[in-house]
Parts: structure tokens; C-alpha cells; sequence
């Protein structure tokens, strides 16, 4: 158990919805993740956030939406939502931004399975 | 950006064999290259890591080895063993202010045979 959650662990919805997925991050941690898994991309990352504002963007598209709350934990918003965006939907935390010169380690949570139908 | 390619996407060993999994990067600035196994139904776990100051590091039967002139970095395990058989994804990161990301390979499907 790395100490990431993630909810819900499953999620299928129709195309055109919007969902919220929801990640909290390992105690004390301050940087959040978030990572898509499909069969043919692999792990793409998508955004990042450390103590409540963004820090980088991935390959993330514009009808997807993330946000780190005071308490930490984060939200990924999915809307108009596709086939394609079928995926497994995995958030990621770490201690700091870059602690050091090298670093720090990121520790993945179980993710979410979404299904547009 | 940073592009690493992960081979062989498959791999069968017996139990007891060793198995290898090889990595490239494209970016001569990446400086950390962590291996994550992933199981079934579960997230990428952290198995080891190595930063470019190093050459190889080694944990009990898993090894990771960094060729920071041809700019590529492997995996090995050995005396395999039936719960050794996940996904392995080999990923970098350049290390630069605000971004902390990874880039991951596309996967190694490893099997062990008992």
C-alpha cells in the first residue's frame, strides 16, 4: 500500500458526461500527479500540482481539468467526455517539489478505471 | 521533450533464469531513471532507482545499470521467481524548476514460468 487513494475504483459513464475523479495524497506530501494509462499510450503524464497550484502540464486536454485543495488532495475533472478517454487514471504523490538536487520519489496510488460507453 | 523506448515488450524466462529488460532516453539532461512493477489491477510500485551520478545499483536479486554516454539503462533480475511476473515500466525525469514529471516507457510484460 503505497498511502495514495484514489476514488471511485471504477467509474463508467456515457459519452458527453463529466466526472470527478478524487486523489489524496500520501501524508505530507505537498506535490500531486496525475498519469493516464491506455493500452496504446501507456502512462502519459497529464498534470502536476505542489501545494495548491499548478506546476507543469503534460499531454492533458483542454476538456480535462485538475485542482489541488487546501487540504491537499485533488480532483481530475473529465468533461465532453469520448470513447477514446477510456483509460486507467492513476494520481501520483511526492514530498516536495524537487527536494534536493535530485529530486524525490513518486509513489502511485491503485488508480481508476473509467469506461465511456 | 523526453522520449524513452522500453524493449522487449514481452519476455518469458524459466523460474531461476535472469531476465533484462533495456531502456533509452533521449534527453541527455534526464538525471534520475526509476523501474516501477506493476501486477494486475494495482498502481506502478517502485522497485529501484538510479540517479546519474551512479553506475549501477543494486538490491538484493534486482540491479539496474546507467549508460549515461549512449544514454540508455537496464534492468536485471535474477533468479526469477513466479511472483516476480507484472508489467515493468522504466521511466526518466530531468530535473528543472516547477516540474518533477516522469516519462515512462511503454512496458515490459514479464512471465515467469514455474
Amino acid at each position: 500500500d503505497s498511502g495514495v487513494t484514489q476514488t471511485p475504483k471504477h467509474l463508467i459513464t456515457a459519452t458527453g458526461q463529466r466526472v470527478t475523479l478524487r486523489c489524496s495524497p500520501r501524508s505530507g506530501d505537498l506535490s500531486v500527479y496525475w498519469y493516464q494509462q491506455s493500452l496504446d499510450q501507456g502512462l502519459q503524464f497529464l498534470i502536476q500540482y505542489y501545494n495548491g497550484e499548478e506546476r507543469a502540464k503534460g499531454n492533458i486536454l483542454e476538456r480535462f481539468s485538475a485542482q489541488q485543495f487546501p487540504d491537499l488532495h485533488s480532483e481530475l475533472n473529465l468533461s465532453s467526455l469520448e470513447l477514446g478517454d477510456s483509460a486507467l487514471y492513476f494520481c501520483a504523490s511526492s514530498v516536495t517539489l524537487a527536494g534536493g538536487p535530485w529530486g524525490d520519489t513518486q509513489y502511485f496510488g491503485p488508480g481508476t478505471r473509467l469506461t465511456v460507453l | 521533450g523526453e522520449n524513452v523506448e522500453q524493449h522487449p515488450s514481452t519476455l518469458s524466462v524459466q523460474e531461476g533464469d535472469s531476465a533484462v529488460i533495456k531502456c533509452t532516453y533521449s534527453d541527455s539532461a534526464s538525471n534520475y531513471f526509476p523501474w516501477y512493477k506493476q501486477e494486475l489491477g494495482k498502481g506502478p510500485q517502485l522497485i529501484i532507482d538510479i540517479r546519474s551520478n551512479v553506475g549501477e545499483k543494486k538490491d538484493q536479486r534486482i540491479a539496474v545499470t546507467l549508460n549515461k554516454t549512449a544514454k540508455h539503462f537496464s534492468l536485471h533480475i535474477t533468479e526469477t521467481q513466479p511472483e516476480d511476473s507484472a508489467v515493468y515500466f522504466c521511466a526518466a525525469r530531468r530535473e528543472k524548476t516547477g516540474a518533477n514529471n516522469l516519462f515512462f516507457g511503454t512496458g515490459t510484460r514479464l512471465t515467469v514460468i514455474p
